[in-house]
Protein backbone atom coordinates (compact mmCIF):
# COMPACT_ATOMS: atom_id res chain seq x y z
CA UNK A 1 0.00 0.00 0.00
CA UNK A 2 1.43 3.46 -0.53
CA UNK A 3 2.69 6.13 2.11
CA UNK A 4 3.21 9.25 3.21
CA UNK A 5 6.79 10.14 1.41
CA UNK A 6 9.10 13.09 2.25
CA UNK A 7 11.33 14.78 0.81
CA UNK A 8 14.18 14.91 1.77
CA UNK A 9 15.20 12.17 3.93
CA UNK A 10 18.18 14.14 5.67
CA UNK A 11 18.84 17.59 5.04
CA UNK A 12 22.03 19.93 6.65
CA UNK A 13 22.56 23.43 6.81
CA UNK A 14 23.95 26.11 8.04
CA UNK A 15 22.85 28.61 10.57
CA UNK A 16 20.48 31.33 9.23
CA UNK A 17 19.74 29.46 5.93
CA UNK A 18 16.81 27.93 4.63
CA UNK A 19 14.65 24.65 4.37
CA UNK A 20 12.04 23.45 2.78
CA UNK A 21 10.48 20.13 3.48
CA UNK A 22 8.04 18.39 1.15
CA UNK A 23 5.17 15.66 1.92
CA UNK A 24 3.29 13.59 -0.69
CA UNK A 25 0.03 12.44 1.24
CA UNK A 26 -1.31 8.91 0.62
CA UNK A 27 -3.75 9.04 -2.25
CA UNK A 28 -7.58 10.05 -1.83
CA UNK A 29 -5.59 11.94 1.94
CA UNK A 30 -6.97 15.29 2.15
CA UNK A 31 -5.22 16.19 5.26
CA UNK A 32 -1.88 16.57 5.94
CA UNK A 33 0.00 17.48 9.33
CA UNK A 34 3.25 18.44 10.24
CA UNK A 35 4.98 17.40 13.22
CA UNK A 36 8.47 18.54 14.96
CA UNK A 37 10.18 15.79 17.09
CA UNK A 38 13.46 17.07 18.47
CA UNK A 39 16.29 14.80 20.37
CA UNK A 40 14.97 12.36 22.68
CA UNK A 41 11.55 14.23 22.67
CA UNK A 42 8.06 13.30 21.64
CA UNK A 43 6.48 14.64 18.21
CA UNK A 44 5.06 18.25 18.89
CA UNK A 45 2.36 19.17 16.63
CA UNK A 46 2.98 22.08 14.27
CA UNK A 47 -0.03 22.59 11.65
CA UNK A 48 -2.40 21.00 9.55
CA UNK A 49 -3.91 21.43 6.24
CA UNK A 50 -7.50 20.23 5.69
CA UNK A 51 -8.77 20.46 1.46
CA UNK A 52 -5.76 22.76 1.13
CA UNK A 53 -6.77 25.40 3.68
CA UNK A 54 -5.04 25.47 7.57
CA UNK A 55 -7.02 23.76 9.77
CA UNK A 56 -5.17 23.97 12.80
CA UNK A 57 -1.84 25.57 14.45
CA UNK A 58 0.34 24.83 17.14
CA UNK A 59 3.89 25.40 18.34
CA UNK A 60 4.99 26.35 14.90
CA UNK A 61 7.82 29.98 14.97
CA UNK A 62 7.08 32.79 12.84
CA UNK A 63 9.88 31.63 10.65
CA UNK A 64 8.21 28.89 9.56
CA UNK A 65 5.71 28.79 7.03
CA UNK A 66 3.51 25.92 5.25
CA UNK A 67 1.16 25.65 2.51
CA UNK A 68 -1.13 22.65 0.93
CA UNK A 69 -1.19 22.53 -2.91
CA UNK A 70 -4.14 21.47 -4.87
CA UNK A 71 -2.52 17.95 -5.57
CA UNK A 72 -2.53 18.01 -1.73
CA UNK A 73 0.73 17.42 -1.27
CA UNK A 74 2.52 20.16 1.46
CA UNK A 75 5.69 21.96 1.50
CA UNK A 76 6.90 23.54 5.04
CA UNK A 77 9.17 26.26 4.52
CA UNK A 78 11.73 27.36 7.52
CA UNK A 79 13.51 30.47 7.10
CA UNK A 80 16.46 32.20 9.21
CA UNK A 81 17.49 28.39 10.82
CA UNK A 82 18.30 27.92 14.45
CA UNK A 83 20.28 25.61 15.99
CA UNK A 84 17.25 24.60 17.79
CA UNK A 85 15.65 23.93 14.56
CA UNK A 86 18.21 21.01 14.52
CA UNK A 87 15.15 17.94 14.80
CA UNK A 88 13.29 14.91 12.91
CA UNK A 89 10.31 16.35 11.25
CA UNK A 90 7.31 14.32 9.80
CA UNK A 91 4.50 14.75 8.13
CA UNK A 92 1.31 12.53 8.28
CA UNK A 93 -2.15 12.54 6.62
CA UNK A 94 -5.50 11.06 7.28
CA UNK A 95 -8.86 11.05 5.16
CA UNK A 96 -11.66 11.50 7.48
CA UNK A 97 -10.34 14.95 9.67
CA UNK A 98 -13.32 17.14 8.44
CA UNK A 99 -15.89 14.74 9.96
CA UNK A 100 -13.58 13.59 12.81
CA UNK A 101 -14.60 10.51 12.24
CA UNK A 102 -11.92 7.28 11.75
CA UNK A 103 -9.33 9.88 11.87
CA UNK A 104 -6.10 7.49 11.43
CA UNK A 105 -3.11 9.04 10.83
CA UNK A 106 -0.45 7.93 8.78
CA UNK A 107 3.07 9.19 9.37
CA UNK A 108 5.99 9.76 6.93
CA UNK A 109 9.91 8.21 7.48
CA UNK A 110 10.26 11.69 8.50
CA UNK A 111 13.08 14.62 7.45
CA UNK A 112 15.91 14.84 9.37
CA UNK A 113 17.57 17.71 9.60
CA UNK A 114 20.78 19.45 10.99
CA UNK A 115 21.80 22.89 11.25
CA UNK A 116 25.39 23.52 11.83
CA UNK B 1 -3.69 20.96 25.55
CA UNK B 2 -4.88 17.47 27.04
CA UNK B 3 -1.91 15.90 28.98
CA UNK B 4 -0.78 12.14 27.77
CA UNK B 5 1.08 10.25 30.41
CA UNK B 6 2.73 6.93 29.85
CA UNK B 7 4.16 4.41 32.01
CA UNK B 8 6.55 3.09 32.47
CA UNK B 9 9.22 5.36 31.23
CA UNK B 10 11.55 2.28 30.32
CA UNK B 11 11.27 -1.23 29.99
CA UNK B 12 14.02 -3.68 29.95
CA UNK B 13 12.50 -7.37 29.15
CA UNK B 14 14.28 -10.47 28.14
CA UNK B 15 12.83 -11.96 25.22
CA UNK B 16 9.90 -14.26 25.22
CA UNK B 17 8.91 -12.03 28.32
CA UNK B 18 5.10 -10.38 28.07
CA UNK B 19 4.61 -6.57 29.37
CA UNK B 20 2.18 -4.02 29.25
CA UNK B 21 2.05 0.22 28.49
CA UNK B 22 0.12 2.06 29.69
CA UNK B 23 -1.11 5.88 28.79
CA UNK B 24 -3.70 7.76 30.64
CA UNK B 25 -5.36 11.42 29.47
CA UNK B 26 -6.38 13.94 31.26
CA UNK B 27 -9.79 14.55 29.29
CA UNK B 28 -12.37 13.01 26.42
CA UNK B 29 -10.60 12.52 23.53
CA UNK B 30 -12.15 12.09 19.69
CA UNK B 31 -9.46 9.29 18.90
CA UNK B 32 -6.20 7.12 20.22
CA UNK B 33 -3.06 5.33 18.64
CA UNK B 34 -0.32 3.75 19.38
CA UNK B 35 2.92 3.88 17.79
CA UNK B 36 6.17 2.01 17.83
CA UNK B 37 9.36 4.08 16.99
CA UNK B 38 11.58 2.10 15.46
CA UNK B 39 15.57 2.95 15.98
CA UNK B 40 15.74 4.29 12.64
CA UNK B 41 13.22 7.01 13.59
CA UNK B 42 10.38 5.66 11.50
CA UNK B 43 6.92 5.83 12.89
CA UNK B 44 4.66 3.19 12.44
CA UNK B 45 0.89 2.32 13.25
CA UNK B 46 0.22 -0.09 15.63
CA UNK B 47 -3.55 0.27 16.50
CA UNK B 48 -5.72 3.14 16.25
CA UNK B 49 -8.53 2.66 19.10
CA UNK B 50 -10.35 4.84 20.48
CA UNK B 51 -12.46 2.82 22.78
CA UNK B 52 -12.34 -1.26 23.01
CA UNK B 53 -10.34 -4.11 22.41
CA UNK B 54 -8.26 -4.86 19.56
CA UNK B 55 -5.43 -7.44 18.37
CA UNK B 56 -2.80 -7.90 16.02
CA UNK B 57 -0.49 -11.15 16.20
CA UNK B 58 1.66 -10.86 19.65
CA UNK B 59 -0.14 -7.27 20.31
CA UNK B 60 -3.35 -6.29 21.82
CA UNK B 61 -4.47 -2.74 22.88
CA UNK B 62 -7.83 -1.95 24.88
CA UNK B 63 -8.78 1.48 25.53
CA UNK B 64 -11.11 2.34 28.27
CA UNK B 65 -12.42 5.76 26.93
CA UNK B 66 -14.46 6.74 29.78
CA UNK B 67 -11.50 6.00 32.94
CA UNK B 68 -9.12 8.12 30.18
CA UNK B 69 -6.73 5.32 29.92
CA UNK B 70 -5.17 2.60 27.30
CA UNK B 71 -3.08 -0.48 27.79
CA UNK B 72 -0.85 -1.94 25.23
CA UNK B 73 0.17 -5.64 25.65
CA UNK B 74 3.16 -7.46 24.08
CA UNK B 75 3.63 -11.01 24.46
CA UNK B 76 6.80 -13.28 23.72
CA UNK B 77 8.60 -10.15 23.50
CA UNK B 78 11.40 -10.49 20.79
CA UNK B 79 14.26 -8.21 20.11
CA UNK B 80 12.97 -6.25 17.39
CA UNK B 81 10.35 -5.19 19.55
CA UNK B 82 13.15 -2.90 21.07
CA UNK B 83 12.02 1.14 20.29
CA UNK B 84 10.18 3.76 21.77
CA UNK B 85 6.10 3.35 21.86
CA UNK B 86 4.12 6.27 21.87
CA UNK B 87 0.54 6.59 23.13
CA UNK B 88 -1.14 9.52 21.26
CA UNK B 89 -4.29 11.57 21.18
CA UNK B 90 -6.98 13.32 19.12
CA UNK B 91 -8.86 15.99 20.82
CA UNK B 92 -12.59 17.39 20.67
CA UNK B 93 -13.25 21.16 19.60
CA UNK B 94 -10.94 22.97 18.35
CA UNK B 95 -8.07 20.62 18.39
CA UNK B 96 -9.97 18.31 16.04
CA UNK B 97 -6.86 16.15 14.37
CA UNK B 98 -4.01 17.07 16.23
CA UNK B 99 -1.93 14.36 18.05
CA UNK B 100 -1.18 14.89 21.38
CA UNK B 101 1.88 12.71 22.36
CA UNK B 102 2.98 10.90 25.65
CA UNK B 103 6.72 10.91 26.46
CA UNK B 104 7.22 7.43 25.17
CA UNK B 105 7.99 3.98 26.79
CA UNK B 106 11.75 3.25 26.06
CA UNK B 107 11.69 -1.15 25.80
CA UNK B 108 14.70 -3.10 25.48
CA UNK B 109 14.46 -6.60 24.98
CA UNK B 110 17.40 -8.74 25.28
CA UNK B 111 18.21 -11.83 23.57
Amino acid sequence: AAGVIQSPRHLIKEKRETATLKCYPIPRHDTVYWYQQGPGQDPQFLISFYEKMQSDKGSIPDRFSAQQFSDYHSELNMSSLELGDSALYFCASSSEAGTGLNNEQFFGPGTRLTVL
Amino acid sequence: GIQVEQSPPDLILQEGANSTLRCNFSDSVNNLQWFHQNPWGQLINLFYIPSGTKQNGRLSATTVATERYSLLYISSSQTTDSGVYFCAVEGRGSTLGRLYFGRGTQLTVWP
